[in-house]
């Protein structure tokens, strides 16, 4: 066990809709990183916060947002989905957020587009 | 940008083979660099990290990685494979400019089946 939880494990939903993913990082650690992860992209980073704010973004659609809340549990919103949305959603955390820190993930939340 | 290659989507061997996975990375400054193991149903876990010192860095559970810097290279071995090491490994990398960024850039990944 990580430490790190992420709700739901699954989540089936149609397109258009709109789904938030949550994810508690380990006791302590004040940094939350999101990752999607699919069959041809691979595990891509989507956005970085630290202690409430947001540090870095990647390959994050306008579509997705995310915060992290000050009891440091964050969340990701993903809006008008569409098919290819569907994937692996992995959220991970470090205590500091550090360029040579360990990062800790959670079982991820498999989102299914239908 | 920033890219993370592995070079084999998936290896089979037998037990008590050695095992090599290549991985090369792009970015030409200063990084740390990493392999995360995902055993089946479980959550990605690190095997081992190298960010400064000694390029030959000794993980968990018998592998170790080299770093060549004039090949932008990370690749990890291990020189006897057992079935439990049947997994899903990646390489990522994350820019060392100090800071809190530390979000990694994976590769694709490398499955890995060991026939017991």
């Amino acid at each position: 066990d990580s430490g790190v939880t992420q709700t739901p494990k699954h989540l089936i939903t149609a397109t258009g809709q709109r789904v938030t993913l949550r994810c508690s990082p380990r006791s302590g650690d004040l940094s939350v990183y999101w990752y999607q992860q699919s069959l041809d992209q691979g595990l891509q980073f989507l956005i970085h916060y630290y202690n409430g704010e947001e540090r870095a973004k990647g390959n994050i659609l306008e579509r997705f947002s995310a915060q992290q809340f000050p009891d440091l549990h964050s969340e990701l919103n993903l809006s008008s989905l569409e098919l290819g949305d569907s994937a692996l959603y992995f959220c991970a955390s470090s205590v500091a957020g550090q360029t040579n820190e360990k990062l800790f993930f959670g079982s991820g939340t498999q989102l299914s587009v239908l | 940008a920033q890219s993370v290659s592995q070079h084999n989507h998936h290896v089979i061997l037998s037990e008590a083979a050695s095992l090599e996975l290549g991985c090369n990375y792009s970015y030409g400054g200063t990084v740390n660099l990493f392999w995360y193991v995902q055993y089946p149903g479980q959550h990605l876990q690190l095997l081992l990290k190298y960010f400064s010192g000694d390029p030959l860095v000794k993980g968990i559970k018998g592998f170790e990685a080299e770093f060549i810097k004039s090949k932008f290279s990370f690749n990890l071995r291990k020189p006897s494979v057992q079935w439990s090491d049947t997994a899903e490994y990646f390489c990522a990398v994350s820019k060392n400019y100090g800071g809190s960024q530390g979000n990694l850039i994976f590769g694709k990944g490398t499955k890995l089946s060991v026939k017991p």
